[in-house]
């Protein structure tokens, strides 16, 4: 079955704790990207990969990293968490020529107390 | 610079009613224009997209699209309105490189 795959779906964390939430795709999509959910705001885009080794800021970027090592996996990093980050947060993938649809995960779930 | 803008954060009708969700795009470049569904604890669906072939897109579960250039419009509407359809909507416009969305319209259905 042809999916994006998040973990966790729910994460509670503290302050300052280094976190990952990893994100793979079985499609051979070569984009990826990260966005963040909150309420009245929509979805903003964090980062995004348009192939391996490729990666680019979108709109929210500051407070997190990514790496695109593999064209499968695209993990989004949080080194130093902020309650500001708590958010509900999306992984999507595509194949490059527009208009391609993306591919979502089912979302994780960050608290950062 | 593209930008979004989904008037009315919440929309509520009557079963078997028509459904209307409103959505204006700013784009500097002919768009790419999507429809996105979510459902409770999931992510974004595609309902339809605009590809340039026809003005009016039809997608899943009985919603169409209608892009109007002349009004920088691309609005959602369902001619019967039923329960399943209950959900939050999100309109995008994109380019190669990002696709940015609206702040969404939360549908209710009321039987």
């Amino acid at each position: 079955e042809a999916q994006v795959t998040q973990n966790p779906r729910y994460l509670i964390t503290v302050t300052g704790k280094k976190l990952t939430v990893t994100c793979s795709q079985n499609m051979n999509h070569e984009y990826m990207s990260w966005y963040r959910q909150d309420p009245g705001l929509g979805l903003r885009q964090i980062y995004y990969s348009m192939n391996v080794e490729v990666t680019d800021k979108g709109d929210v970027p500051e407070g997190y990293k990514v790496s695109r090592k593999e064209k499968r996996n695209f993990p989004l990093i949080l080194e130093s968490p902020s309650p500001n980050q708590t958010s509900l947060y999306f992984c999507a993938s595509r194949s490059i020529p527009q208009p391609s649809p993306l591919h979502f995960g089912n979302g994780t779930r960050l608290t950062v107390t | 610079a593209q930008s979004v803008t989904q008037l009315g954060s919440h929309v509520s009708v009557s079963e078997g009613a028509l459904v209307l969700l409103r959505c204006n795009y700013s784009s500097s470049v002919p768009p790419y224009l999507f429809w996105y569904v979510q459902y409770p604890n999931q992510g974004l669906q595609l309902l339809l997209k605009y590809t340039s072939a026809a003005t009016l897109v039809k997608g899943i579960n009985g919603f169409e699209a209608e892009f109007k250039k002349s009004e920088t419009s691309f609005h959602l509407t369902k001619p019967s309105a039923h329960m399943s359809d209950a959900a939050e909507y999100f309109c995008a416009v994109g380019g190669n490189e990002k696709l940015t969305f609206g702040t969404g319209t939360r549908l209710t259905i009321i039987p």
